[in-house]
């Protein structure tokens, strides 16, 4: 089963906007959520990440949100640019011994238009 | 520079004719891992390995083989290969308890 759900698939923005990426996660015991970005022909590389002791961390424009009553978090890119255009997954593990095991999400398709 | 190397990068292959992946990490790192990135599915964990000679399965482990005899290598290897495992795989590596996960660039593999 998917334990990381993420929406959109695909999301096409105009530059200077605010592309939103959700992610819902159905096991409570997670306790550390991250976002990696991902480059055509590149692999993923962590972009941002948070633990569900706050509501909300940002770094330059981007923000994660996290609802931990809801199981909901989100990626917020504000001023969004063509150089933000890539795919971006969240992901979700729990343990304090952490192993490096991530639950991802399917990944969203970030195009931003000049 | 920190990286994870893959290799092959991109390979055709044909049914049931075994092949090997490699990766190598030079960060010492413990933790190493490979996964698969499906479209729709994202990122899958074939199997992971949090040390020399210490191997486990991931969420879809069948068909792969993995060995860790040093711990900057971790092989991906494929005894059968069969066209539902046309994917891209990523190797990746980090220090055991550490949150940041390091991936190598991928390897396209297509099975005919």
């Amino acid at each position: 089963q998917q334990q990381v759900k993420q929406s959109p698939q695909s999301l096409i923005v105009q530059k200077g906007g605010i592309s939103i990426i959700n992610c819902a996660y159905e096991n409570t015991a997670f306790d550390y959520f991250p976002w990696y970005q991902q480059f055509p022909g590149k692999g993923p590389a962590l972009l941002i990440a948070i633990r569900p002791d706050v509501s909300e961390k940002k770094e330059g424009r981007f923000t994660i949100s996290f609802n931990k009553s809801a199981k909901q978090f989100s990626l917020h890119i504000m001023d969004s640019q063509p150089g933000d255009s890539a795919t971006y997954f969240c992901a979700a593990s729990y343990g304090s011994s952490n192993t490096g095991k991530l639950i991802f999400g399917q990944g969203t398709t970030l195009q931003v238009k000049p | 520079e920190a990286q994870v190397t893959q290799n092959p990068r991109y390979l055709i292959t044909v049914t049931g004719k075994k092949l090997t992946v490699t990766c190598s990490q030079n960060m010492n790192h413990e933790y190493m891992s490979w996964y698969r990135q499906d479209p729709g599915l994202g990122l899958r964990q074939i199997y992971y390995s949090m040390n020399v000679e210490v191997t486990d399965k991931g969420d879809v482990p069948e068909g792969y083989k993995v060995s860790r005899k040093e711990k900057r290598n971790f092989p991906l290897i494929l005894e059968s290969p069969s066209p539902n495992q046309t994917s891209l795989y990523f190797c990746a590596s980090s220090i055991l308890g550490g949150n940041t996960i390091y991936f190598g660039e991928g390897s396209w593999l297509t099975v005919v």
